[in-house]
């Protein structure tokens, strides 16, 4: 069966320092990734997507970043944290554009 | 641009009570329309997908209808139980989108 390992859950970072989350899934190949923020309040917000190594799709410009070092590997990044960068960061995976999209457990962000 | 819409924001029902909860969407060319369920402080759990060839999906006391003309979606629980009690949210993909673009949830308590 196919698991969506994110970490870490929770995260405190001043402004200004980098950012790494990483996402890995297990029992597929080729999956499109997907990372999502939820803000308090606000929907999700689709960031970036994958459909393949070193594919990399921006939905929103901002000072986040996205790389795919690998087929099952998604890395979200941020060269130096904005207050308005916290929130709750969801890796998802799904087979193809019409497939359920499954979400990993997230990534709470503190910013202060 | 696909705009989601769910109301209420909230919801509390007795247990055992059937219940509906509803979804609209702006654009009638919507590719699928998901379900998910998400626990406080979790990832979201996906429940049912529709196709937009498809009318409704079935599974076990849920069951999700799509009504592209008139812009709707709901979700019938039947039989409710305390363990229902969760944010659902539905999403929607527009035709050549990656993006799902969510509604903001209506949280559910199930009282006992």
């Amino acid at each position: 069966s196919q698991t969506i390992h994110q970490w870490p859950a929770t995260l405190v970072q001043p402004v200004g320092s980098p950012l790494s989350l990483e996402c890995t899934v297990e029992g597929t190949s080729n999956p499109n990734l997907y990372w999502y923020r939820q803000a308090a309040g606000r929907g999700l917000q689709l960031l970036f997507y994958s459909v393949g190594i070193g594919q990399i799709s921006s939905e929103v410009p901002q000072n986040l970043s996205a790389s795919r070092p690998q087929d099952r590997q998604f890395i979200l990044s941020s060269k130096k944290l904005l207050l308005s960068d916290s929130g709750f960061y969801l890796c998802a995976w799904s087979v193809q554009r019409n497939s359920p999209l499954h979400f990993g457990n997230g990534t709470r962000l503190t910013v202060t | 641009k696909q705009e989601v819409t769910q109301i209420p924001a909230a919801l509390s029902v007795p247990e055992g009570e059937n219940l509906v909860l509803n979804c609209s969407f702006t654009d009638s060319a919507i590719y699928n329309l998901q379900w998910f369920r998400q626990d406080p402080g979790k990832g979201l759990t996906s429940l049912l997908l529709i196709q937009s060839s498809q009318r409704e999906q079935t599974s076990g006391r849920l069951n999700a209808s799509l009504d592209k003309s008139s812009g709707r979606s709901t979700l019938y629980i039947a039989a409710s139980q305390p363990g229902d009690s969760a944010t659902y949210l539905c999403a929607g993909s527009g035709a050549g989108s990656y993006q799902l673009t969510f509604g903001k949830g209506t949280k559910l308590s199930v009282i006992p």
